[in-house]
């Protein structure tokens, strides 16, 4: 049972543009939401992230959008840099910090 | 410098023997966790911790095992009755396990099973 989908595994972006990763969630009981960054054998670091009373955060160059309705939250990198190329993974908190994770999305940012 | 740490980075073992898996943090944190990724999937919890002495199994405990003696430290243990113990190990912490306390990751141990 898969709480948390990202359904694209990859997605290439070229430098400078808009890169938007998609996140679906199935559990209207959710009501926290995470972005990580993760790089090959490394741990996954902290983004950004929003509670369900919101529907937009942004920090920096990063952005995210929630939409309750539709159950679905959306990451968007703006300008995207090289050092954007990793695996986002998003993730939704489901009480005592248990978080479900999505499978994650490779973004690639070509020059 | 506060932070995670997981030891050893790469684990070799020879199926049907058990190892441990190490982790340390030194932000104060009170809450911490494991999770275990393979490829092509997200992560999954094994196991948490919100307080010394007390622990709760997560979705996939079954032949892992855990101990919270001290606040810093919350080691796993990766026993033969794993089935598929091959895997990238991550160890996590949050101030509390609260609502919104962002769970912070060490860098990962990669446990191969021969």
């Amino acid at each position: 049972d898969q709480q948390v989908k990202q359904n694209s595994p990859s997605l290439s972006v070229q430098e400078g543009r808009i890169s938007i990763l998609n996140c679906d969630y199935t559990n209207s009981m959710f009501d926290y939401f995470l972005w990580y960054k993760k790089y090959p054998a490394e741990g996954p670091t902290f983004l950004i992230s929003i509670s369900s009373i919101k529907d937009k955060n942004e920090d920096g160059r990063f952005t995210v959008f929630l939409n309750k309705s539709a159950k679905h939250l959306s990451l968007h990198i703006v300008p995207s840099q090289p050092g954007d190329s990793a695996v986002y993974f998003c993730a939704a908190n489901r009480g005592a910090q248990k978080l479900v994770f999505g499978q994650g999305t490779r973004l690639t940012i070509n020059p | 410098d506060g932070g995670i740490t997981q030891s050893p980075k790469y684990l070799f073992r020879k199926e049907g023997q058990n190892v441990t898996l190490s982790c340390e943090q030194n932000l104060n944190h009170d809450a911490m966790y494991w999770y275990r990724q393979d490829p092509g999937q997200g992560l999954r919890l094994i196991y948490y911790s919100q307080i010394v002495n007390d622990f709760q199994k997560g979705d996939i405990a079954e032949g892992y095992s855990v101990s919270r003696e001290k606040k810093e430290s919350f080691p796993l243990t990766v026993t033969s009755a794993q089935k598929n113990p091959t895997a990238f190990y991550l160890c996590a912490s949050s101030i509390v396990a609260g609502l919104t306390d962002t769970q912070y990751f060490g860098p990962g141990t990669r446990l191969t099973v021969l």
